[in-house]
C-alpha cells in the first residue's frame, strides 16, 4: 500500500513563529486530508485538498499532486495550535484513508 | 446529526469479555470507516462500508473482530474475548460518499485491565 511520510516528526515553536510541515506519498494519491489532533484526541479536519492551495486564516496548505506532496503552513503560531498535525490521503482503490505518523508540534508561550 | 458522535467515550473492560463500540454517522453519508490508534500511535485502518457493505475488512486485526452498520446508519465494532493488547481509542469517520472529506467521531478509549 500507499506510504505517506511526514516532517517533522516533532517541532517545537516559540509562540508567533511560523513553521511549515511536510507530507510526502509514495504513490499518487486522491483526497489529501489534513488534520490536527487537539490534546483531548479528536481529529479536526483542517484542509481538503487534493492540489493547489488552500487559506484558511492563519494557516494555509499547498498540495502538488504531481510531485506527491503537500505543506502545510502555520502562520504566527499559538499555543492552542499545539498538537498533532496528521496527513492522510487515499490511493489507487483504496477507499480508506491512509494516514501519516504525524507532526507532534509544541507552541511555547 | 451535526456530527459523528461514537459511545461510550470510555470503556473499561475485564480481559476475556466482549464489548460493542457504536458509532453514529453524519446523516447522509453513506462511506464509513473505523480506525485504531495506540498510545502515540497514527491511526491504524480496520473496516470500511459503503451502505451496509463492507468491501474492505483486510484491517480487522483478528476473527476476534467484526463489524456490522444497519440501515445504512449506525455501526457497531464489536470485539470479542479482549485482549490487553485490544487496548487503543477507536475512531470512526464519515464521508458523503466514497472518496470526499471524511469527519471523525471523538473516539472511543477502551482500555483492557
Amino acid at each position: 500500500g500507499i506510504q505517506v511520510e511526514q516532517s517533522p516528526p516533532d517541532l517545537i515553536l516559540q509562540e508567533g513563529a511560523n513553521s511549515t510541515l511536510r507530507c510526502n506519498f509514495s504513490d499518487s494519491v486522491n483526497n489529501l486530508q489534513w488534520f490536527h489532533q487537539n490534546p483531548w484526541g479528536q481529529l479536526i479536519n483542517l484542509f481538503y485538498i487534493p492540489s493547489g492551495t488552500k487559506q484558511n486564516g492563519r494557516l494555509s496548505a499547498t498540495t502538488v499532486a504531481t510531485e506527491r506532496y503537500s505543506l502545510l503552513y502555520i502562520s504566527s503560531s499559538q499555543t492552542t495550535d499545539s498538537g498533532v498535525y496528521f496527513c492522510a490521503g487515499n490511493s489507487g482503490s483504496a477507499r480508506q484513508l491512509t494516514f501519516g505518523s504525524g507532526t507532534q508540534l509544541t507552541v511555547l508561550p | 446529526g451535526a456530527g459523528v458522535s461514537q459511545s461510550p467515550s470510555n470503556k473499561v473492560t475485564e480481559k476475556g469479555k466482549d464489548v460493542e463500540l457504536r458509532c453514529d454517522p453524519i446523516s447522509g453519508h453513506t462511506a464509513l470507516y473505523w480506525y485504531r490508534q495506540s498510545l502515540g500511535q497514527g491511526l491504524e485502518f480496520l473496516i470500511y462500508f459503503q451502505g451496509n457493505s463492507a468491501p474492505d475488512k483486510s484491517g480487522l486485526p483478528s476473527d476476534r473482530f467484526s463489524a456490522e452498520r444497519t440501515g445504512g446508519s449506525v455501526s457497531t465494532l464489536t470485539i470479542q474475548r479482549t485482549q490487553q493488547e485490544d487496548s487503543a481509542v477507536y475512531l470512526c469517520a464519515s464521508s458523503f460518499q466514497d472518496l470526499t472529506e471524511a469527519f471523525f467521531g471523538q473516539g472511543t478509549r477502551l482500555t483492557v485491565v
